[in-house]
Parts: C-alpha cells; sequence; structure tokens
C-alpha cells in the first residue's frame, strides 16, 4: 500500500513552459486535493476533487487546471509557468467516512525561473 | 472566511520540557474538526492529533494533547516530555466544508519548534 505518490520530486521550468504534476492514491479515496506551500507559509488548497469527473475550485486556483477521469489519479496542470508558483506542492486524499483525515503525499518542489 | 492564526513562528525548548503551541481560529460554523500536523525536514506532512469541534473532551496522543477552548476559538497543542524527533513545522488546521461534500483544510502559518538536546 503506497499510499499517496507524487511525481516528479523536483522540477525547475522556465516562464512561460507547461507541465503536469501527477498524483496517484491506492486507498480507494473518492475525496483529493492540491495544495501549494509557499516558503514559510502553511499549505493553501488549489484544487479538489469529490469523485471520478468532479473538481472545484479552492482559494488559489488562477494558474491551474485538474481533471479526474479515475478515482486514483489527479494530475495538476500548470499553464504557461510563472515566478509566482514557484512553490512546494502537496496531493492529498481523504474518505469522508469518519475520521476527515488527509493522507498526503511528499511533495513537489517546482522553481520557475 | 475561515482563518487560522498561529502567533508564535519560532519556538525552541530543551529535550524533555513541555512545551505548548498556540492557535485561534475564526469560523461561524458550530460542527467542524481541528488539526494538528507535523511537518519535519522531510517536508511530509504528518497528522499529529485530531478534535471534533462536538466533543467536549480534549484529544490525546501519547506524549501530545490539546487544548481546546471552543467559545474562545483556541486550540493549542502541548507535547510532554520533548524528544529530539519533535523537531519540525507544526501547522495548525480547520477544517471546513466544500461542495458535495469535501471538507477542505485551512492552514495556519506555522510554528517552527527546535528541541535542542
Amino acid at each position: 500500500n503506497a499510499g499517496v505518490t507524487q511525481t516528479p520530486k523536483f522540477r525547475i521550468l522556465k516562464i512561460g513552459q507547461s507541465m503536469t504534476l501527477q498524483c496517484t492514491q491506492d486507498m480507494n479515496h473518492n475525496y483529493m486535493y492540491w495544495y501549494r506551500q509557499d516558503p514559510g507559509m502553511g499549505l493553501k488548497l488549489i484544487y479538489y476533487s469529490v469523485g471520478a469527473g468532479i473538481t472545484d475550485k479552492g482559494e488559489v486556483p488562477n494558474g491551474y487546471n485538474v481533471s479526474r477521469s479515475t478515482t486514483e489519479d489527479f494530475p495538476l496542470r500548470l499553464e504557461l509557468a510563472a515566478p509566482s508558483q514557484t512553490s512546494v506542492y502537496f496531493c492529498a486524499s481523504g474518505k469522508l467516512a469518519t475520521s476527515y483525515e488527509q493522507y498526503f503525499g511528499p511533495g513537489t518542489r517546482l522553481t520557475v525561473t | 472566511a475561515q482563518t487560522v492564526t498561529q502567533s508564535q513562528p519560532e519556538m525552541s525548548v530543551q529535550e524533555a520540557e513541555t512545551v505548548t503551541l498556540s492557535c485561534t481560529y475564526d469560523t461561524s460554523e458550530n460542527n467542524y474538526y481541528l488539526f494538528w500536523y507535523k511537518q519535519p525536514p522531510s517536508r511530509q506532512m504528518i497528522l499529529v492529533i485530531r478534535q471534533e469541534a462536538y466533543k467536549q473532551q480534549n484529544a490525546t496522543e501519547n506524549r501530545f494533547s490539546v487544548n481546546f477552548q471552543k467559545a474562545a476559538k483556541s486550540f493549542s497543542l502541548k507535547i510532554s516530555d520533548s524528544q529530539l524527533g519533535d523537531t519540525a513545522m507544526y501547522f495548525c488546521a480547520f477544517m471546513k466544508h466544500g461542495s458535495q461534500g469535501a471538507q477542505k483544510l485551512v492552514f495556519g502559518q506555522g510554528t517552527r519548534l527546535t528541541i535542542n538536546p
């Protein structure tokens, strides 16, 4: 049981480039989330999904897109990368049920120069 | 809008001492959850403890306990017999309801805790 996995671990992008951050969970969780963590700050919610085919915006969605075609995968797409998107990105998943706990992946450190 | 405030950017204590991290939050909801997450240098987010707002009893997990004051909207974390491995960033988080049942976390700015030998 790998939990939540994210790829890549690190990435450097040039301004204007695009990329997709991958997130996969093997716990059959309905809910998946993308957060970003800027230096010295807490995490902020970018997008979330309540199930395959259903996504919604969080606090800071501008500059990002998501899709959820399967229960397991929740990729985050950056179009036209900007320096302001330099951050650490965390994917998380959760099962509504009883615990309300979210399980986090190890994060992707992205630098845009 | 819900906000979470951690007023202590950094704290430092000696090993085996007890330390308390502060957190206040603002919400108009009556039913919610509060969490403390630990983030060591590895960056992994680790759940430390969870509190349901409808429960009056404070949550405890081994050396970790909380002081939940609902009326004051305060949620502090106490670490007893602190260990070197407790060195990390600690984030207080509030869980609010999103659309279609999603549970969205709102995080504080974090407290950097250092345990000295």
